[in-house]
């Protein structure tokens, strides 16, 4: 009964390849977002994303993109990887705005390795 | 722009009390949220402060100061279990985005 899943859990992968993580939460959640935590674990918002608007961090850079199927999947791709993408990557899903829209539920990570 | 401080890394042995300050600069303020993480694991929801005061979870509370822009999370009778990374975050709009503070390290010594 996983509440947010990641797939896959690492993934390693050449400089210049594309590449998607994908993200499924089951809590019946309406906002999804992606986060980056680096080597440091500084932890750092991409994306917000409910079924009416996406919200981009103005410091992401436009290699990364969300893709959301439908309201339960909100699926990461990025282009062009570089040394930098190295990160641990998580989804993470919240209520919205509404009642306990500020608890956010992260998915396992995706250990991201760029060589 | 948001920025966020937090202590590198706290010590404290097993039973006692210790209590993560957080201070923050923020364009925006809807509340002020802590998460625990694991080494390896994932952020997990500690509490949340929208109004001035102490909110009292179990073992964990968390206090939040919105004149002073600081807030603080406290852990009582310490376990082996607690030691982990303390992340605080705000909320800085109504859509829930998060800024995390650097974290930090408690380290708990039987």
């Amino acid at each position: 009964d996983t509440a947010v899943s990641q797939t896959p859990k690492y993934l390693v992968t050449q400089m210049g390849n594309d590449k998607s993580i994908k993200c499924e939460q089951n809590l019946g959640h309406d906002t999804m977002y992606w986060y980056k935590q680096d080597s440091k674990k500084f932890l750092k918002i991409m994306f917000s994303y409910n079924n009416k608007e996406l919200i981009i961090n103005e410091t992401v850079p436009n290699r990364f993109s969300p893709k959301s199927p439908d309201k339960a999947h909100l699926n990461l791709h990025i282009n062009s990887l570089e040394l930098g993408d190295s990160a641990v990557y998580f989804c993470a899903s919240s209520s919205g705005t509404s009642g306990r829209g500020y608890e956010q539920y992260f998915g396992p990570g995706t250990r991201l390795t760029v060589t | 722009g948001q920025s966020l401080e937090q202590p590198s890394e706290v010590t404290a042995v097993e039973g006692a009390i210790v209590q993560i300050n957080c201070t923050y600069q923020t364009s925006g303020f809807y509340g002020l949220s802590w998460y625990q993480q694991h080494d390896g694991g994932a952020p997990t929801f500690l509490s949340y402060n929208a109004l001035d005061g102490l909110e009292e979870t179990g073992r964990f509370s968390s206090f939040l100061s919105r004149s002073d822009s600081y807030g603080y999370l406290l852990l009582q009778e310490l376990q082996m279990k607690d030691s982990a990374s303390y992340f605080c975050a705000v909320r800085g709009n109504a859509g829930n985005m998060l800024t995390f503070g650097g974290g930090t390290r408690l380290m708990v010594k039987p």
